[in-house]
């Protein structure tokens, strides 16, 4: 079974480029996980999905950033305009239930490094 | 404010030799305690939790937590580390009461583990 897939693993762009990051959960997780570790920082909640929906993006940092998920699959973060603060390993996972009552599952993150 | 602190940030151990790395949480109400682990290249894997009953918790890869009430700690023990446990370990809870913040992680800033062969 394949686990949860990131892509691209890094990415390197220029202050003010867009960037999209990818993330494709484990087939049959309903819920989908974004989360961001900044250097030296802790790793801190961006938001959730519940299939489409998203269920709490109370992390997301600000209006450059922008989560989907279309058809309940694959989930997408835009960065737009990226900003140097932006730079970090952005994480995703799923899990079948909530995190709180069964085992999320985390891909290897995308390191987005902004220049 | 609900917090998560891992007090070392990097430790080195001899392989063969015992480990603790250490977690203390601040929350209102005893939350759900996890440990996560990410070694180089790969994502963050789970190696244990703590919901209620038993206090010390057996995990994956021999690995084995403790939870103490009045210490507010859940610190992480494996009795002999391998080279292959190298790697950063991260606390993490989620508040055991439905409401605000109940569905996502918070994480301390994790603890890096060296292992000299």
């Amino acid at each position: 079974e394949a686990g949860v897939t990131q892509f691209p693993s890094h990415s390197v762009i220029e202050k003010g480029q867009t960037v999209t990051l990818r993330c494709d959960p484990i087939s049959g997780h309903d819920n989908l996980y974004w989360y961001r570790r900044v250097m030296g920082k802790e790793i801190k909640f961006l938001l959730h999905f519940v299939k489409e929906s998203k269920q709490d993006e109370s992390g997301m940092p600000n209006n450059r950033f922008l989560a989907e998920r279309t058809g309940g699959t694959y989930s997408t973060l835009k960065v737009q305009p990226a900003e140097l603060e932006d730079s970090g390993v952005y994480f995703c996972a799923s899990s079948q239930g909530f995190i709180r009552n069964t085992e999320a599952f985390f891909g290897q993150g995308t390191r987005l490094t902004v220049v | 404010a609900q917090s998560v602190t891992q007090p070392d940030i990097h430790i080195t151990v001899s392989e063969g030799a015992s480990l603790e790395l250490r977690c203390n949480y601040s929350y209102g109400a005893t939350p759900y305690l996890f440990w996560y682990v990410q070694s180089p290249g790969q994502g963050l894997q789970l190696l244990l939790k703590y919901f209620s009953g038993d206090t010390l918790v057996q995990g994956i890869k021999g690995f084995e937590a403790e939870f103490k009430r009045s210490q507010s700690s859940f610190n992480l023990r494996k009795p002999s580390v391998h080279w292959s446990d190298a790697a950063e370990y991260f606390c993490a809870v989620v508040p055991s009461a439905e409401g605000a913040g109940s569905y996502q992680l918070t994480f301390g800033k994790g603890t890096k583990l060296s292992v000299i062969p």
